[in-house]
């Protein structure tokens, strides 16, 4: 059991370059989630899918979109990076009990917009 | 609207003694509450999570938390503090209590613990 995986590890794009961030679970979970993670200011949604064929706008969506694949796959795609976007993006996901469960985090992508 | 304040950017404790990392919340409804620790360069690892029962929680690596309703609190403690605890921890909400359908967490700011030999 993997978990949750993302890829890339790392990325450098330039200003006005587009990029897309992997994300897929191997634990049949039915929720998926996307974070972004700046200093002083913990972990803030930027999309969610509550279950396969669903994606809904987090606290900051704005310069994202998002891809629900399959039940496996959830994508962040950048489609004109700017600087304001260099974080540390998370992807996560949850069980079946979306009330009581919890979220699994996956190792994160270090992104730098120049 | 829910939230979650973490007060202390940082704590700084000697190796065995006690720790805390202090959590407070504001939910609609039945609040459930989580911690969650992280390591450098690392992503978030669950450590223990309140959804109902005694207020008293156990978590992973000797941690426990304290839901206090009074006090709208989820403090995190461990008896004997270890250097290799120190960590980034984030305290977290359900958005939208006992009512929620999507699952969505709301994070406090995070409080890097400080653990020194």
């Amino acid at each position: 059991n993997a978990g949750v995986t993302q890829t890339p590890k790392f990325q450098v794009l330039k200003t006005g370059q587009s990029m897309t961030l992997q994300c897929a679970q191997d634990m049949n979970h039915n929720s998926m989630y996307w974070y972004r993670q700046d200093p002083g200011m913990g972990l803030r949604l930027i999309y969610y899918s509550a279950s396969e064929g669903t994606t809904d706008k987090g606290e900051v969506p704005n310069g994202y979109n998002v891809s629900r694949l399959n039940k496996r796959e959830f994508s962040l795609r950048l489609e004109s990076a700017a600087p304001s976007q260099t974080s540390v993006y998370f992807c996560a996901s949850t069980g079946q009990g979306l009330r009581t469960d919890t979220q699994y985090f996956g190792p994160g992508t270090r992104l730098t917009v120049l | 609207a829910q939230s979650v304040a973490q007060p202390e950017d940082q704590v700084n404790v000697a190796e065995g003694n006690p720790l805390t990392v202090k959590c407070t919340y504001s939910v609609s409804g039945n609040p459930y509450l989580f911690w969650y620790v992280q390591y450098p360069n690392r992503g978030l690892q669950f450590l223990l999570k309140y959804i109902t029962g005694d207020n008293l929680v156990k978590g992973s690596y000797g941690f426990e938390a304290e839901f206090n309703k009074s006090q709208t609190s989820f403090h995190l403690k461990k008896p004997s503090a270890l250097v290799s605890d120190s960590a980034l921890y984030f305290c977290a909400v359900r958005d939208g209590g006992g009512s929620s359908n999507t699952g969505k967490l709301i994070f406090g700011q995070g409080t890097t613990l400080q653990v020194k030999p």
